[in-house]
């Protein structure tokens, strides 16, 4: 079974431009969060969609936003980057489908690098 | 508001045993995980508690007390490879939240 999939790896950008990042879930996990890691902040969670829908979103400008396909593929998008938004950017997949919600699976991340 | 609090850095021994605390403060509860994370790789998943008690697995072992607000990780006859960082988090409920990570370094 294929874990989460994230592409691209790694990326560079410059101040002012914006960037689209790219999850595949667990097939058949319906659930996907998405999170940013910093080595002095740690893992902060960005939001959470299921079945296409936000359901929750942390404490982030209006700058970081998402979606989730029909096919729980999921993509997350920041504008205007920044020089702080260079991080490791984490998307995890829970929630199988007919099954107890439990743990989150992590993709491998992408690191983005703002210059 | 929603605080979960875990030591910064722990440091031991190859052989001897760690307890890595974690105490929690959130608007709700639906469970407590604890994750590995070696450096430069994704966080992978060790435990889960969501009622008061010890649940063993293997060399890890984890404890929660709900009325507390705390949980504990315990690392057994540690190993050198056990040298990462250990992630404490509560499903609150919609979202999973972390703690900034407690990084153990094992020497021999």
């Amino acid at each position: 079974k294929a874990g989460v999939t994230q592409t691209p790896r790694y990326l560079i950008k410059t101040r002012g431009q914006q960037v689209t990042l790219s999850c595949s879930p667990i097939s058949g996990h319906r659930s996907v969060s998405w999170y940013q890691q910093t080595p002095g902040q740690g893992l902060q969670f960005l939001f959470e969609y299921f079945s296409e829908t936000q359901r929750n979103k942390g404490n982030f400008p209006g700058r970081f936003s998402g979606r989730q396909f029909s096919n729980s593929r999921s993509e997350m998008n920041v504008s205007t980057l920044e020089l702080g938004d260079s991080a490791l950017y984490l998307c995890a997949s829970s929630w199988p489908l007919g099954q107890k919600n439990t743990e989150a699976f992590f993709g491998q991340g992408t690191r983005l690098t703002v210059v | 508001g929603q605080n979960i609090d875990q030591p910064t850095e722990m440091t031991a021994t190859e052989g001897a045993i760690v307890q890595i605390n974690c105490t929690y403060q959130t608007s709700g509860f639906n469970g407590l995980f604890w994750y590995q994370q070696h450096a430069g790789e994704a966080p992978t998943f060790l435990s889960y508690n969501v009622l008061d008690g010890l649940e063993e697995k293997g060399r890890f072992s984890s404890f929660l007390s709900r009325s507390k607000g705390y949980s504990y990780l315990l690392l057994k006859e540690l190993q050198m490879k056990d040298s990462a960082s250990y992630l404490c988090a509560v499903r609150d409920p919609l979202a999973l939240i972390f703690g900034k990570g407690t990084t153990l370094s094992v020497s021999s």
